[in-house]
């Protein structure tokens, strides 16, 4: 168990819908991540947040969004989904504290119909 | 910005060593990660070393850094079937924006 949370774990919606991807880090870490890994593209960066601020900024798009609250705990919010947003969305937490180790939760599965 | 390369497939005895191979390009690279992840599960932190290393020992794993030629490997000693699994190199290349770019990982497989 790596003390990186994420839900939900599994996630089926149609085309045009929204969905909220939660995360929560692991007790103390800062950092939160959000990566998407899907079979054509691998494991994408999409967005870092820093104690509630925007670090670093990767592949996103814009119909996606993310926020990280006063708790720590962070939201990916997926919007206009299509059929190739299908694909498993990784939440990770890091704390420079601990050599800079990143941890990875275990993904919310998406699945767009 | 950074890339990062890894073989697809590796095919390996049950008990022999296991060697995987990655490069990257960012020779300002700071941290170097290997994750394990097993079939429909996450990304699972194995190792990782900072670049002033040239190696490090965790048990059965072994990390090797040449950051001349920006080259990191992972041996894996006295390999068993529950090895089985997609084997990630990562790299930060900047220590104030931790993004981390990952190879396409490289499918461990162990032949009984």
């Amino acid at each position: 168990d790596s003390g990186v949370t994420q839900t939900p774990k599994h996630l089926i919606t149609a085309t045009g819908q929204r969905v909220t991807l939660r995360c929560s880090p692991r007790s103390g870490d800062l950092s939160v991540y959000w990566y998407q890994q899907s079979l054509d593209q691998g494991l994408q960066f999409l967005i870092q947040y820093y104690n509630g601020e925007e670090r670093a900024k990767g592949n996103i798009l814009e119909r996606f969004s993310a926020q990280q609250f006063p708790d720590l705990h962070s939201e990916l919010n997926l919007s206009s989904l299509e059929l190739g947003d299908s694909a498993l969305y990784f939440c990770a937490s890091s704390s420079r504290q601990a050599g800079n180790t990143i941890y990875f939760g275990e993904g919310s599965w998406l699945t767009v119909v | 910005g950074e890339d990062v390369e890894q073989s697809l497939f590796l095919s390996v005895r049950e008990g022999d060593s296991s060697v995987i191979n990655c490069t990257y390009t960012d020779s300002s690279s700071t941290y170097l990660y290997w994750y394990k992840q097993e079939p429909g599960a996450g990304l699972q932190l194995l190792t990782y070393i900072f670049s002033n290393m040239d190696m490090k020992q965790d048990q059965r794993l072994t990390v090797l850094l040449n950051k001349k030629d920006k080259h990191l490997s992972l041996r894996i000693a006295d390999t068993q079937t529950g090895d089985s699994a997609i084997y990630f190199c990562a790299a930060i290349s900047n220590f104030g924006n931790e993004k981390l770019t990952f190879g396409t990982g490289t499918r461990l497989t162990i032949i009984p």
